[in-house]
């Protein structure tokens, strides 16, 4: 069965600045990721998703992630970040055993962007 | 618009007064799940429905029931609540076909 590690729990960062929310999986079979995005009180959005083709995925609001087989990571970076991303961020994994694609997600990484 | 809704989006109850979360999609999708959210657990799958008349559990189902009499709805039923069920609630669905889970905007539970 998949698993997700999401390697930080939270995260501060100063408004402009780079950063990296760090995610890792079990398996390297048939691998489909996501990152959702969950800003306060609200349900959970979809960022972006990797499922084939190109490595490199993008949002629309400058968030990037690199699928990488050979460390089982999918970390998620953004260049310069704004007051607005401030949010929780989950890392997920289908897990397609039992015949039912089944999402898995990480424990969720706080990001907290300081003015 | 597309969306999947929740009712209620707080509840405050008592232990063992049963309750249901009515969850509701627009978007004839097959595939409906129910997660709760824990701090420093993320999300856990509670419940899933491939179908109508289709359910299954998921990996923390004791405590709670489900039902999928229609298409639209999922319903999440606690018989007897206790307060070690109390936690944030989402529902969300997806077609068969795609991985994309479309969520709604959750229930804050609290059981005293």
């Amino acid at each position: 069965a998949q698993s997700v590690t999401q390697l930080d729990s939270q995260v501060p960062v100063f408004e402009e600045a780079p950063v990296e929310l760090r995610c890792n999986y079990s398996s390297s079979v048939s691998v489909y990721l996501f990152w959702y995005v969950q800003y306060p009180n609200q349900g959970l959005q979809l960022l972006l998703k990797y499922l084939s083709g190109s490595t490199l995925v993008e949002s629309i609001n400058g968030f990037e992630a690199e699928f990488n087989k050979s460390q089982t990571s999918f970390h998620l970076r953004k260049p310069s970040v704004h007051i607005s991303d401030t949010a929780e961020y989950f890392c997920a994994v289908i897990d397609g055993t039992g015949g039912y694609n089944k999402l898995i997600f990480g424990a969720g990484t706080r990001l907290a962007v300081h003015p | 618009e597309a969306q999947v809704t929740q009712n209620p989006r707080y509840l405050i109850t008592v232990t063992g007064k049963k309750l249901t979360v009515t969850c509701s999609q627009n978007m004839n999708h097959e595939y409906m799940s129910w997660y709760r959210q824990d701090p420093g657990l993320g999300l856990r799958q509670i419940y899933y429905s491939m179908n109508v008349e289709v359910t299954d559990k998921g990996d923390v189902p004791e405590g709670y029931k489900v039902s999928r009499k229609e298409k639209r709805n999922f319903p999440l039923i606690l018989e007897s609540p206790s307060p070690n069920q109390t936690s944030l609630y989402f529902c969300a669905s997806r077609t068969g076909r795609a991985y994309e889970q479309y969520f709604g905007p959750g229930t804050r539970l609290t059981v005293t």
